[in-house]
């Protein structure tokens, strides 16, 4: 199977912990996106990479988040001294800039922070 | 800024009825409009999407067609499965660079047998 995958699936952590999730995208895709979501709610943009350049992050993602793709392929999201409020499902979707633009998402990685 | 709203859920129907699941938008230019769906503790896969005014997207049975003269992308189904059960979500992609999606907050569909 060639689609985005994500590990963990889940992950369980104490607050204050540092936590970091990995996300491998679809292998001919140059784009990478993390979003964010809450029980109930649609997915919130985090960031996103062109290859190994991050070319844009949302302002929800606070000097504890830092995501990185340090060789343009998968991709790692960590999150320093979580909060309660962290606790969410983080999406990793990929794309290709030629054509039609279709993000494609992985699983996801449901984060709970106790 | 832009923005997606989407009916209120939860939508209950019984197996074999008709789907309606209302999707406004508001944005700047000419966006790019998708339908994900998402099962219980998964993510999201792609359902159908349309590039530009008056395209039709369909996929399993649904249907979903730009009408940018009403800013909608409604989402349809005239025969629904138990199976269709989840949570469906529209969203948008503004062209000319910009690359969030800009979901609206779902929509839970149960079908009952």
């Amino acid at each position: 199977d060639t689609g985005v995958s994500q590990n963990p699936r889940h992950k369980i952590t104490k607050r204050g912990q540092n936590v970091t999730f990995r996300c491998d995208p679809i292998s001919e895709h140059n784009r990478l996106y993390w979003y964010r979501q809450t029980l109930g709610q649609g997915p919130e943009f985090l960031t996103y990479f062109q290859n190994e350049a991050q070319l844009e992050k949302s302002r929800l993602l606070s000097d504890r988040f830092s995501a990185e793709r340090p060789k343009g392929s998968f991709s790692t999201l960590e999150i320093q001294r979580t909060e309660q409020g962290d606790s969410a499902m983080y999406l990793c979707a990929s794309s290709f800039t030629r054509g039609e633009e279709t993000q494609y998402f992985g699983p996801g990685t449901r984060l709970l922070v106790l | 800024g832009d923005s997606v709203t989407q009916m209120e859920g939860p939508v209950t129907l019984s197996e074999e009825a008709f789907l309606t699941i209302n999707c406004t938008y508001t944005a700047t230019g000419y966006p790019s409009l998708f339908w994900y769906v998402q099962y219980p503790g998964e993510g999201l896969q792609l359902l159908l999407k349309a590039t530009k005014a008056d395209d039709k997207g369909s996929n399993k049975g649904f249907e979903a067609t730009y009408r940018k003269e009403t800013t909608s992308f409604h989402l349809e189904k005239g025969s629904v499965q138990v199976s269709d059960s989840a949570v469906y979500f529209c969203a948008l992609l503004r062209t000319g660079g910009y690359n969030k999606l800009i979901f609206g907050a779902g929509t839970r569909l149960a079908v009952h047998p």
